[in-house]
């Protein structure tokens, strides 16, 4: 089975703060993403990467940033926490065959 | 960009009655179109999918039909089950290769099984 795995289920934070959210997948996935989802909103898309240390911007990256130095890990930073980024924020990743597999998310609260 | 829209928003239902839920898309060139389920406190998961060579897919109570002139889509659940409450998502993609595997996610419907 395809695992996604997430840091923290839960994370509160400063206004200001620096804050790291990680994401690994076990199959060898070329694709990862960051969603942030919200009621009414659904799922939006923050950013992307297809290939190890390659990124592409989402619909939504303002105030955010990624890293993906090894294929089975892709990281979302928040460079400096708002109140407007309290969320929760779901990492995915898929194989060229197109199907994304979600991780168990983060809710972050950011006070 | 691609736009997914779906309704309805939310959606309640009596136990063994079915439920459908309708999608519309904006980019003819999507071509790949998954539904996602929802349960409180986890991760969405993968419940059908259909690329646009394939008009329907079953798969037990779960139906997927597309139709690509009128750019929509639906999620068909026969004799529902009170597990079965969950939000569903839709979303679109272009299938294959580099930023193609974009997903839009619609705004998800609340489907609530009453027993």
């Amino acid at each position: 089975d395809v695992k996604v795995t997430q840091s923290s289920r839960y994370l509160v934070k400063r206004t200001g703060e620096k804050v790291f959210l990680e994401c690994v997948q076990d199959m060898d996935h070329e694709n990862m993403f960051w969603y942030r989802q919200d009621p009414g909103l659904g799922l939006r898309l923050i950013y992307f990467s297809y290939d190890v240390k390659m990124k592409e911007k989402g619909d939504i990256p303002e105030g955010y940033s990624v890293s993906r130095e090894k294929k089975e890990r892709f990281s979302l930073i928040l460079e400096s926490a708002s109140t407007n980024q309290t969320s929760m924020y779901l990492c995915a990743s898929s194989s060229s065959l197109e199907t994304q597999y979600f991780g168990p998310g983060t809710r972050l609260l950011v006070l | 960009g691609e736009n997914v829209e779906q309704h309805p928003s939310t959606l309640s239902v009596q136990e063994g009655d079915s439920a459908v839920i309708k999608c519309t898309y904006s980019d003819s060139a999507s071509n790949y179109f998954p539904w996602y389920k929802q349960e409180l406190g986890k991760g969405p998961q993968l419940i059908i999918d259909i690329r646009s060579n394939v008009g329907e897919k079953k798969d037990q109570r779960i139906a997927v039909t597309l139709n690509k002139t009128a750019k929509h889509f639906s999620l068909h659940i026969t004799e529902t089950q009170p597990e079965d409450s969950a939000v569903y998502f839709c979303a679109a993609s272009k299938g294959s290769g580099g930023s193609n595997y974009k997903l839009t996610f619609g705004k998800g419907t609340l489907l609530t099984v009453n027993p």
